[in-house]
């Protein structure tokens, strides 16, 4: 069964606009992490964001939140005021503090419009 | 964070090869592994590197295919060998930083193509 769920394949958002990238997970384990990577067409893996499972805020970096329902066992991504320079594939990510792997989601595409 | 450094950036590569990958960490590390991103897809873990004895491979990865190095706890070395067009993918350095929060870093990548 897929652990990491990401059910957008691509997305098309208009520039200035807040994004949120979809993200749901599966794990039994009551410990673990959320990540999110950015990975642009240069092809390197940008860490953009963590949540502990444990953690009773929803992480926050710059423009970038992660809407964290730990009851629905999602993770979304939100992207504030969109610009161009977040064209790029995002990757959803979750340890399980069982094991040392990171779990991977598919990626989603997402492409802002000018 | 740890800023993470690989070389080469990309390179292209005649069947039958090898290809020497190397990461080097700014900062001591204790896990360091080696993931594999084929064109349009996910990470998939290759191996973990441990300073100090073999690396721990991933089902559907060998060390006769991918040998790695890990002399000590800022750099490691992952080799493609006989390549075939189907190792044509990124490679990517990754190290496990269990500072404040449990984070996890990348270097920038191998493009690598096989012809």
């Amino acid at each position: 069964a897929q652990k990491i769920t990401q059910t957008q394949p691509g997305m098309f958002v208009q520039e200035k606009e807040a994004v949120t990238l979809d993200c749901t997970y599966d794990t039994s384990d009551p410990s673990y992490g959320l990540f999110w990577y950015k990975q642009p067409s240069s092809g390197e893996m940008i860490f953009l964001i963590y949540q502990g499972s444990y953690d009773q805020q929803n992480a926050t970096e710059g423009r970038y939140s992660l809407n964290f329902q730990k009851a629905r066992k999602s993770a979304n991504l939100v992207i504030s005021a969109s610009q161009l320079g977040d064209s790029a594939m995002y990757f959803c990510a979750m340890r399980e503090y069982s094991n040392y792997q990171l779990i991977w989601g598919a990626g989603t595409k997402l492409i802002i419009k000018p | 964070s740890a800023v993470i450094s690989q070389k080469p950036s990309r390179d292209i590569c005649q069947r039958g090869t090898s290809l020497t990958i190397q990461c080097q960490v700014d900062s001591q590390v204790t896990m360091m592994f080696w993931y594999r991103q084929q064109p349009g897809q996910s990470l998939t873990l290759i191996a973990t590197a441990n300073q100090g004895s073999e690396a721990t491979y991933e089902s559907g990865f060998v060390i006769d295919k991918f040998p790695i190095s890990r002399p000590n706890l800022t750099f490691s070395t992952l080799t493609v060998s006989n390549m075939s067009p189907e190792d044509s993918s990124i490679y990517l350095c990754s190290v496990r930083d269990r500072g404040t929060q449990d984070e996890q870093f990348f270097g920038p990548g191998t493009r690598l193509t096989v012809l």
